[in-house]
């Protein structure tokens, strides 16, 4: 069965700090990846999208990284701020015309 | 305005009514889906459709109804709201098969059944 994992379920952590959130996924076969920022009571926002051969990709303090071999990724998230309090949502893309979800980490930034 | 909008944003029914959320994209983006949101699930895919006029099952269909005359709308209806059906619903859209194209959503339909 198609499936993303993301770990862990909820995160604290002081402004100014880094952290990294983890996406294993089993989708087979696999199209792209992408990680999403959502905010309270907003839609989903797109961060990245990465391929097959892609295993690194920034997006200003965001870099995500994939290991197609271990099916797995992450999301680094440099100097934290405020703003980034969100839930964090990975997503996989199964080479059809559908998109799998993770349940998401939700980020909690505190001064 | 430009983009994808969802109406209303907060609706409030009974158990047995029909209610209907509307979705608007001006991007004329081919694909438009229907998603679900609650707690402990990823989006769970409704509906989706590939271009006016088709329409496909996702996920978790049952209960609801869709529609796709014109490419710019998609509006979803639940036939006989049941309070299962209590979540936060999204629509987004992407100009091609969402595998290889960003996919855009829209600020979602929290609906409440009651």
């Amino acid at each position: 069965k198609n499936q993303v994992e993301q770990s862990p379920q909820s995160l604290i952590i002081l402004e100014g700090k880094n952290c990294t959130l983890q996406c294993n996924y089993t989708v087979s076969p696999f199209s792209n990846l992408r990680w999403y920022k959502q905010d309270t009571g907003r839609g989903p926002v797109s961060l990245t999208i990465m391929t097959f051969s892609e295993n690194t990709k920034s997006n200003g303090r965001y870099t995500a990284t994939l290991d197609a071999d271990t099916k797995q990724s992450s999301l680094h998230i440099t100097a934290s701020q405020l703003s980034d309090s969100a839930s964090y949502i990975c997503v996989v893309s199964a080479d059809t015309d559908k998109l799998i979800f993770g349940t998401g980490t939700r980020l909690q930034v505190f001064p | 305005d430009a983009g994808i909008t969802q109406s209303p944003r907060y609706k409030i029914t009974e158990t047995g009514r029909q209610v209907t959320l509307m979705c608007h994209q001006t991007w004329s983006h081919s694909y438009m889906f229907w998603y679900r949101q609650d707690l402990g699930h990823g989006l769970r895919l409704i509906y989706y459709s590939a271009a006016a006029d088709i329409t496909d099952k996702g996920e978790v269909p049952d209960g609801y109804v869709v529609s796709r005359s014109k490419t710019e709308n998609f509006p979803l209806t639940l036939e006989s709201a049941t309070r299962s059906q209590t979540s936060v619903y999204f629509c987004a859209s992407s100009e091609w098969d969402p595998s290889s194209t960003e996919a855009f959503f829209g600020q979602g339909t929290r609906l409440t059944v009651v």
